[in-house]
Order: structure tokens, then sequence, then C-alpha cells
């Protein structure tokens, strides 16, 4: 099975701009997280979106959004970027069992300037 | 108290030794925990879970949880210089939380030849 995928793979934004990151889970998996990986803060959970629902949402601020299709690929999107945001974006999949294993994908750095 | 807490090391063992990591935990409710291992610039690779008390054993790997004491830890035996790597402890399971992995601030494993 092919593992979780996520475009693109680096991003460099400036200050103000939005941007919009993808994830396509393993094949089956129903369940999307996202997380975001700093230096400072480590990984923080972002949300979980599952049968296009958010399920679950982390303490982040609302230019943080996502969404999930029918076809279980997900969106996250930042708007009006601030410096704190480069991050490494990562997103998770999992089936659909509650408290099943989750799986990353590569990730997305996001350097904004 | 940060809800999950690892020793950040870095832990240095010689190749070949066990090396000990350890994870405890805030959330009584919790119900599944995992080691992931990740490499720098790279996402999180799942080594282990565990999810009922006492000890997993998987190749090198161990994994043992305590839940009265709220305590997880990771053994890995004949520790190899490709073993060298950022071990993240996550938690599972909290009040409400589908699929959403609490992670500690990890520990930094330094296998020397």
């Amino acid at each position: 099975k092919a593992g979780v995928t996520q475009t693109p793979r680096y991003l460099i934004k400036t200050r103000g701009q939005q941007v919009t990151l993808s994830c396509s889970p393993i094949s089956g998996h129903r369940s999307v997280s996202w997380y975001q990986q700093t230096p400072g803060q480590g990984l923080q959970f972002l949300f979980e979106y599952f049968s296009e629902t958010q399920r679950n949402k982390g303490n982040f601020p609302g230019r943080f959004s996502g969404r999930q299709f029918s076809n279980s690929r997900s969106e996250m999107n930042v708007s009006t970027l601030e410096l704190g945001d480069s991050a490494l974006y990562l997103c998770a999949s999992s089936l659909d069992r509650e408290l099943d294993t989750q799986y990353f994908g590569p990730g997305t750095r996001l350097t904004v300037l | 108290q940060k809800e999950v807490e690892q020793n950040s090391g870095p832990l240095s063992v010689p190749e070949g030794a066990i090396a000990s990591l350890n994870c405890t935990y805030s959330d009584q409710g919790s119900q599944s925990f995992f080691w992931y291992r990740q490499y720098s610039g790279k996402s999180p690779e799942l080594i282990m879970f565990i999810y009922s008390n006492g000890d997993k054993e998987d190749g090198r790997f161990t994994a043992q949880l305590n839940k009265a004491s709220q305590y997880v830890s990771l053994l890995i035996r004949d520790s190899q210089p490709s073993d060298s790597a950022t071990y993240l402890c996550a938690v599972n399971g909290f009040s409400g939380g589908y699929n959403k992995l609490i992670f500690g601030a990890g520990t930094r494993l330094a296998v020397h030849p």
C-alpha cells in the first residue's frame, strides 16, 4: 500500500499571504489528522477529520482551517500567515476505528518570510 | 505540568547496549500509547504501540506500560548507530480526543560505535 502523501513538500510564503496544504491518506483510511511541528513547541495537534467532518480541534487560532473530501483527501489552509507559522506540517491517517494507529506523511515544510 | 513528559536527552549509549527511554503522562483516561522515531528532517515513523499493561516485544524493541503509575517506556536492545534519532512518546484517548495524539517533546538518542 502506498503511504500518506503530502503536497507540496516545501513552500515559501510571505507574511499576510495564505497557503493550502494537501494530504492523501493511506488507501482505506478515513481519518486524517494534522499536526504542526516547531523546534520550540514540538508536535502539536491541529485538527482531525473523519467522513468530511471535523471531529476534534486543537488550540490554534481560526486562521488555521481544514476540510476533508469524500475520497478522504484533506486540505488545511492557513490565512494571513505570520512568521511564527513557519513549521513542518504533518498529516497522519488512520482507519476509522477510535484510537487507531496513525501513520504520518513526509510533511510540508512551510517557511514564512 | 505537561501532559506527556520525556527527558529531552541526549541519551548516549555505546553500540550493542540497551537504551531505555521513558515517558510519563498526566491523563488517567489515556487509552493507547505509541512510540515514534524521527530522524532529523524526516517525519515520525511508528515503532510500536501498546494498549495493555505489561510488556510488548517486537524484535529489538520492547514497550512497557504501567497505567497505575502513568508510565510508558521503550527499551532498545543491541543498540545500533542507525538507532540514533529522536524518540517521541505519544498518547491517545484523552477525554473526547478521537485520534488526537498528544506528544512528548522527544528524547534524543545517540548510539556511538
